[in-house]
């Protein structure tokens, strides 16, 4: 099984739905994170976790957000979807050094495809 | 803010034939520098990073790279590929204060040809 394992992997919507995209890991990891890729624009963070009483809007947030449920759960929302939000969407994960650093390797899920008509 | 600028969106090659994926980036502060691969329908991950000490990096399936500081480059390289190195490449930087995130460049589609 993956490590970190995202849900759905595919979803096709209609403007104006709200839609969730799930993510959930097994490898312990405090920090999560959501990107979103774009072809020839890389990946832009939406939003980002440290731990479970902390959310942080990254790069893209506006049309998004997101709830920690717990340690090794990190969900998307889009409240009201637009067809401009079509993209693969990425969780990830990082940990911290035992010296407490952050070197930003990241661990991701397989990505959801998201088709806003 | 820094920035990550992946020269080529694709780069074809044949099979056995050198490759180098090119990527400079801007940063007001010293970085961390990675490299992450994207097999077709999978997620990312690691193919090789630098944080400090020797500016030659060497990561898995025979790649590496070179951080150059005067350059504010780090380029990535492979002497021979093989089919199974089709897939798009992202350069990333972090700078090395804490808190701050990793930034991905546009990414480099590498195709490479029997």
């Amino acid at each position: 099984d993956a490590d970190v394992t995202q849900t759905p992997r595919n979803r096709i919507t209609k403007t104006g739905k709200r839609i969730m995209l799930e993510c959930s890991q097994t490898k312990g990891h405090d920090r999560m994170y959501w990107y979103r890729q774009d072809p020839g624009l890389g990946l832009r963070l939406i939003y980002y976790s440290f731990d479970v009483k902390d959310i942080n809007k990254g790069e893209i947030s506006d049309g998004y957000s997101v709830s920690r449920q717990a340690q090794a759960k990190f969900s998307l929302s889009l409240e009201s979807a637009i067809p401009n939000q079509t993209a693969l969407y990425f969780c990830a994960t990082s940990d911290l050094l035992r010296t407490g650093a952050d070197t930003g390797e990241l661990f991701f899920g397989e990505g959801s495809r998201l088709t806003v008509l | 803010a820094q920035s990550v600028t992946q020269l080529d969106s694709q780069v074809p090659v044949f099979e056995e034939a050198p490759v180098e994926l090119r990527c400079n980036y801007s940063s007001s502060v010293s970085v961390y520098l990675f490299w992450y691969v994207q097999y077709p329908n999978q997620g990312l991950q690691l193919l090789l990073k630098y944080l400090s000490g020797s500016t030659l990096v060497k990561g898995i399936n025979g790649f590496e790279a070179e951080f150059n500081k005067s350059q504010t480059s780090f380029h990535l390289r492979k002497p021979s590929v093989h089919i199974s190195d089709t897939a798009e490449y992202f350069c990333a930087v972090r700078p090395n204060n804490a808190g701050n995130m990793l930034t991905f460049g546009g990414g480099t589609r590498l195709m490479v040809k029997p």
